[in-house]
C-alpha cells in the first residue's frame, strides 16, 4: 500500500529548543495533516493543510504543504515538556478519496 | 462541541472469541471511519462510511470483521472470531462537511488485547 516516510523516528531535545520533522511520499496528496498522540489517547489534530505551498501556524507549531504535493514538514518552536508525544503526519491521496494514510510517527522527548 | 465517543476503552478476550466496539461521532459529521493502530505504527483505515453507506472497506478483513452504521449516526465494529494479531487500538474518527472536509477528529480508541 501507499507509504509515508516520516523522519526522524525519534528526537530527544532540551526544553526551549526548536524541532523539525517531515514526511515525504512518492505520491501526490490532496491534503496534509499533522496529529499528536499521547499515551492512551487518540490522535489530536494540530494543523490541516489544503493547498500546495500553504504555510500554517498554530501557536508554536508551523507546518507547510510542499510545492510538489509530495511532502510536508512540521516545526515546533521553543519546545516545552508538554510537547512530549508522538507526532504523525497524514495525508489524503489525490486519487483515493478522504481516507487518511499515516506515517509511522516521530516520538518527541523533551527534558527540562 | 462533544468529541467522538468510543466504548469500551479496554477489552481483553481470548482468541476465537467475538468482540464489538461502539462509536458515536461528532454531531453533524456525515463521514465516519474506523482505523486499526498496531503498537508502534500509525493508524490504518479499516472502513469508511458516508452517512449509512460504505465508501471504502477494501482493507477490512471481511472474513472476521464487520461494521455497520444503520441510522447514519453511531457505528459498531465487530470481530468474530478474534485472532492474536487483532491486538491493537481501534480508533473511530469523523469528519465534517464543507471547507474543513479533510479534517478527521478521533475518539480515544478501544485497546483490544487478544490472549
Amino acid at each position: 500500500g501507499q507509504q509515508l516516510n516520516q523522519s526522524p523516528q525519534s528526537m530527544f531535545i532540551q526544553e526551549g529548543e526548536d524541532v523539525s520533522m517531515n514526511c515525504t511520499s512518492s505520491s501526490i496528496f490532496n491534503t496534509w495533516l499533522w496529529y499528536k498522540q499521547e499515551p492512551g489517547e487518540g490522535p489530536v489534530l494540530l494543523i490541516a493543510l489544503y493547498k500546495a505551498g500553504e504555510l500554517t501556524s498554530n501557536g508554536r507549531l508551523t507546518a507547510q504543504f510542499g510545492i510538489t504535493r509530495k511532502d510536508s514538514f512540521l516545526n515546533i518552536s521553543a519546545s516545552i515538556p508538554s510537547d512530549v508525544g508522538i507526532y504523525f503526519c497524514a495525508g489524503q491521496l489525490r486519487q483515493a478519496g478522504t481516507a487518511l494514510i499515516f506515517g509511522k510517527g516521530t516520538t518527541l522527548s523533551v527534558s527540562s | 462541541e462533544a468529541g467522538v465517543a468510543q466504548s469500551p476503552r479496554y477489552k481483553i478476550i481470548e482468541k476465537r472469541q467475538s468482540v464489538a466496539f461502539w462509536c458515536n461521532p461528532i454531531s453533524g459529521h456525515a463521514t465516519l471511519y474506523w482505523y486499526q493502530q498496531i503498537l508502534g505504527q500509525g493508524p490504518k483505515l479499516l472502513i469508511q462510511f458516508q452517512n449509512n453507506g460504505v465508501v471504502d472497506d477494501s482493507q477490512l478483513p471481511k472474513d472476521r470483521f464487520s461494521a455497520e452504521r444503520l441510522k447514519g449516526v453511531d457505528s459498531t465494529l465487530k470481530i468474530q472470531p478474534a485472532k492474536l494479531e487483532d491486538s491493537a487500538v481501534y480508533l473511530c474518527a469523523s469528519s465534517p462537511r464543507g471547507p474543513r472536509w479533510g479534517e478527521q477528529f478521533f475518539g480515544p480508541g478501544t485497546r483490544l488485547t487478544v490472549l
